[in-house]
Order: C-alpha cells, then sequence, then structure tokens
C-alpha cells in the first residue's frame, strides 16, 4: 500500500510571499491531519479533516492558513503572506477515520521562509 | 486536555548500551499512549503504542515502553542500542475510548537519540 505523499519537500520563500503544500493520504483513509513542527518542538496539529469537512481548525492562524480538502481526497494547505516564524516542517498524516489510533505521516515539506 | 512531557532533550550513548528515553504525560481522562521515531529527513514512524491490557509493550526495532499510571509515564527502553537507531524520539498522547470524543494527538518536544560507536 502506497504511504503518504507530500509535495514539494523542501520550499524556500521570502516573507510576504504565498505558498502551497499539496498532500495526498494513504487510499481509503477519510482523515487527514497537517501538523506544524518547528524545529526542537513536536508536531502541533494544525487542522484536521474527516472526509471533506473540517473537524478541528483550533490551532490554525486563520489570518493568513488556509486549508481544503474538496473530493474527501487530496489537500493542500496555503499560507498568505508568509512570515518569518513559519518557517517548519509541514507534515501530512492520514487515518482510516478520527477514532483509529494510528496516524500514517508523510515525509513532509521543509518551508524556510527568508 | 493531555500533555506530555519529554524530560530528555538529547542522549548521546555508545553502540550496545541500554537506554532509556522518558515521557511523562498529563490527563483528567484515561489515554492511549505512544511512541514516534522520526529519522533525518522524514516523516514520524510508529514504534509502539499503549492502549489497554498489559502495561509493558513491544514495539518495532527492539523497543519497548512501560505504562505507569500512578506515576504517569511511559518511559521507553532499549537494552542495546545500534548506530541505525540514531534519530528523533517522540512521545505522544490521545485521549481513549472513554475519554471522550476529543481524538487529538498531543507531542512531546521530542528527544534526539545519538548512538556513538
Amino acid at each position: 500500500e502506497a504511504g503518504v505523499a507530500q509535495s514539494p519537500r523542501y520550499k524556500i520563500i521570502e516573507k510576504r510571499q504565498s505558498v502551497a503544500f499539496w498532500c495526498n493520504p494513504i487510499s481509503g483513509h477519510a482523515t487527514l491531519y497537517w501538523y506544524q513542527q518547528i524545529l526542537g518542538q513536536g508536531p502541533k496539529l494544525l487542522i484536521q479533516f474527516q472526509n471533506n469537512g473540517v473537524v478541528d481548525d483550533s490551532q490554525l492562524p486563520k489570518d493568513r492558513f488556509s486549508a481544503e480538502r474538496l473530493k474527501g481526497v487530496d489537500s493542500t494547505l496555503k499560507i498568505q503572506p508568509a512570515k518569518l516564524e513559519d518557517s517548519a516542517v509541514y507534515l501530512c498524516a492520514s487515518s482510516r477515520d478520527r477514532s483509529s489510533y494510528e496516524q500514517y505521516f508523510g515525509p513532509g515539506t521543509r518551508l524556510t521562509v527568508t | 486536555a493531555q500533555s506530555v512531557t519529554q524530560l530528555d532533550s538529547q542522549v548521546p550513548v555508545f553502540e550496545e548500551a541500554p537506554v532509556e528515553l522518558r515521557c511523562n504525560y498529563s490527563s483528567s481522562v484515561s489515554v492511549y499512549l505512544f511512541w514516534y521515531v522520526q529519522y533525518p529527513n522524514q516523516g514520524l514512524q510508529l514504534l509502539l503504542k499503549y492502549l489497554s491490557g498489559s502495561t509493558l509493550v513491544k514495539g518495532i526495532n527492539g523497543f519497548e515502553a512501560e505504562f505507569n499510571k500512578s506515576q504517569t509515564s511511559f518511559h521507553l527502553r532499549k537494552p542495546s542500542v545500534h548506530i541505525s537507531d540514531t534519530a528523533e524520539y517522540f512521545c505522544a498522547v490521545r485521549a481513549g475510548r472513554s475519554g471522550g470524543s476529543n481524538y487529538k494527538l498531543t507531542f512531546g518536544k521530542g528527544t534526539l537519540l545519538t548512538v556513538n560507536p
């Protein structure tokens, strides 16, 4: 079974620019997560989708971050405009459903904002 | 809400030595506990989990962990480490089956295990 795919793997942008990340979860997984992992810290949940609906976006900075999962499969996370403090690894994960205890993680996208 | 404290940010050890990575958690409800490993430039991989039952759980790559409810701890151990175990290790917690509908996974800050020859 193919794992969680993410692209790009690396991205360097200047502050105030916009950027988008893409995630393709494991086939059949209803729940999709976006995490932000700042250097030296553990992953922090930004947003959780169940199919194409948002379950939890309480820690998403909604003034600059947005995410969608239109057809309940792929998802995109966008930052506009980016700030220096957005430099981090953005991890996508998926699970069979929201009560499943195991989440499967993609390799992440490393964002550097200069 | 749950929280996780990993007591050591870095643990250097020599090859074939035993290692323990410490994790304490806080929660007002029953919990599920996890250890994940992250190799350089890779995503997180589940090492082991505690859901219920035996408090000693065994995972991949020879790792094990013991759930101690009275001390709210879930320390990770390996009797003999290898160079290839060098990685960052994250302890994580979420509400268990009787803990309501909040399935959010909360991670600790991680422990960098460096195995030296």
